[in-house]
Order: structure tokens, then C-alpha cells, then sequence
């Protein structure tokens, strides 16, 4: 039981550059998110999906695309990195039906920078 | 729109004693509020929960107090010791799929 893993764990970019990070978890859960951690603010909502097939935007989803396609897998995308995008993604999953138990639980983390 | 304050922003105690952190939530429909821990590189880990029918509980040196009418909640840590020196944030969720996250506090325990 792995419970959530991300990949990559560190990657630099090139502004303009694209690229994917992918966000898998093994605990059937039904929700899934992207943050972004930044220094003094926190986790910020990118975006969430609450079921396969389905996204939403967060509080900050501007520059960030998301797709669910399978119900374990949840990816994040960079079309054309920013300077303003370099920061610490966590990705979280949530909320197994039939289950009282809401805990979020967090992968490890990217640390992504775009110079 | 939904929000939720937490202060302070750093903190620093003495090795033993206590250290209190408090949060605001503004959605008044929250029902589950739960303290993440997250440790230098490492990624938040739950520590502690509480949900709205409770007022206060506790595990070992950790505790949470939650007040509804003031939509006010804490985490209590006693007996400080220098492996608590993280940061920690509180959130608040309506029991469905969003989280609110505070900005988070980060404690120093000085030996």
C-alpha cells in the first residue's frame, strides 16, 4: 500500500517549456487535488477532481491544466511555464465510499523550477 | 468567499512548555477540521482531528479545541519537545471534497 506518489520529485523548466506531473493513489479514494505550497501562503487549491472523469478549479488554476481519467490516476499540466509557477506541489487524495473517515492524505511533493 | 486565519505565523518555545496555535474558519457549514504537521522536505501528515458535534480532544501531549459559535479552533501542545519543531497548518472542510488550508505556523522548540 503505497498510498499517494507523485512524480517527478524535482524538475527545473525552461519558461515556455511544458510538462506533466502525475499524481497516483492506491486507496480507492474518490477526490483527488493539486496544491501549491509557497513560502508564507500555505497550501492554495489548484485543482480538484471528485470522481473519474471530472475536474474543477480551485482558488488558483490560472497557467495549470488537470485530467482524470482513470479513477487512481490524477495529472497536472504546465502548457507554458511561468517564473511565477516555480513553487512545491503536493498532490492529495480524500474520501472512500462507504467511509466516515475524510482524511486527506498528501504524495510527497515536486519541487518545480522555472527559470 | 470561505477562509480560514491562523497566527501566529511563527512561534517559539522553550523546550517543555506549551505551545497554543488558534484558527478562524468563515464557512459556518465546516463539520470537520483536521492539523497537519508537515516536517522540513517532508509532506503534511495528518496529527490530529476533530469534527463539529466534539468540543475538545485529545492524544497523548496533543490536544484541539473547537469553538462553532465562534467558528474558533485550536491545537494544544504540551511538554514541548524539539522533535514537535515543524510546521503545522489547520483546515477546515464541509464534508464533502474541499479543504481550506490556514497559512500555517511554524513552531521552534529550543532545547
Amino acid at each position: 500500500n503505497a498510498g499517494v506518489t507523485q512524480t517527478p520529485k524535482f524538475r527545473v523548466l525552461k519558461t515556455g517549456q511544458s510538462m506533466t506531473l502525475l499524481c497516483a493513489q492506491d486507496m480507492n479514494h474518490e477526490y483527488m487535488y493539486w496544491y501549491r505550497q509557497d513560502p508564507g501562503m500555505g497550501l492554495r487549491l489548484i485543482h480538484y477532481s471528485v470522481g473519474e472523469g471530472t475536474t474543477a478549479k480551485g482558488e488558483v488554476p490560472d497557467g495549470y491544466n488537470v485530467s482524470r481519467l482513470k479513477k487512481q490516476n490524477f495529472l497536472l499540466g504546465l502548457e507554458s511555464a511561468a517564473p511565477s509557477q516555480t513553487s512545491v506541489y503536493f498532490c492529495a487524495s480524500s474520501y472512500e465510499k462507504g467511509l466516515s473517515n475524510t482524511e486527506a492524505f498528501f504524495g510527497q511533493g515536486t519541487r518545480l523550477t522555472v527559470v | 468567499g470561505e477562509n480560514v486565519e491562523q497566527h501566529p505565523s511563527t512561534l517559539s518555545v522553550q523546550e517543555g512548555d506549551s505551545a497554543v496555535i488558534k484558527c478562524t474558519y468563515s464557512d459556518s457549514a465546516s463539520n470537520y477540521f483536521p492539523w497537519y504537521k508537515q516536517e522540513l522536505g517532508k509532506r503534511p501528515q495528518l496529527i490530529i482531528d476533530i469534527r463539529s458535534n466534539v468540543g475538545e480532544k485529545k492524544d497523548q501531549r496533543i490536544a484541539v479545541t473547537l469553538n462553532k459559535t465562534a467558528k474558533h479552533f485550536s491545537l494544544h501542545i504540551t511538554e514541548t519537545q524539539p522533535e514537535d519543531s515543524a510546521v503545522y497548518f489547520c483546515a477546515a472542510n464541509t464534508g464533502t471534497y474541499k479543504y481550506i488550508f490556514g497559512t500555517g505556523t511554524r513552531l521552534k522548540v529550543l532545547a
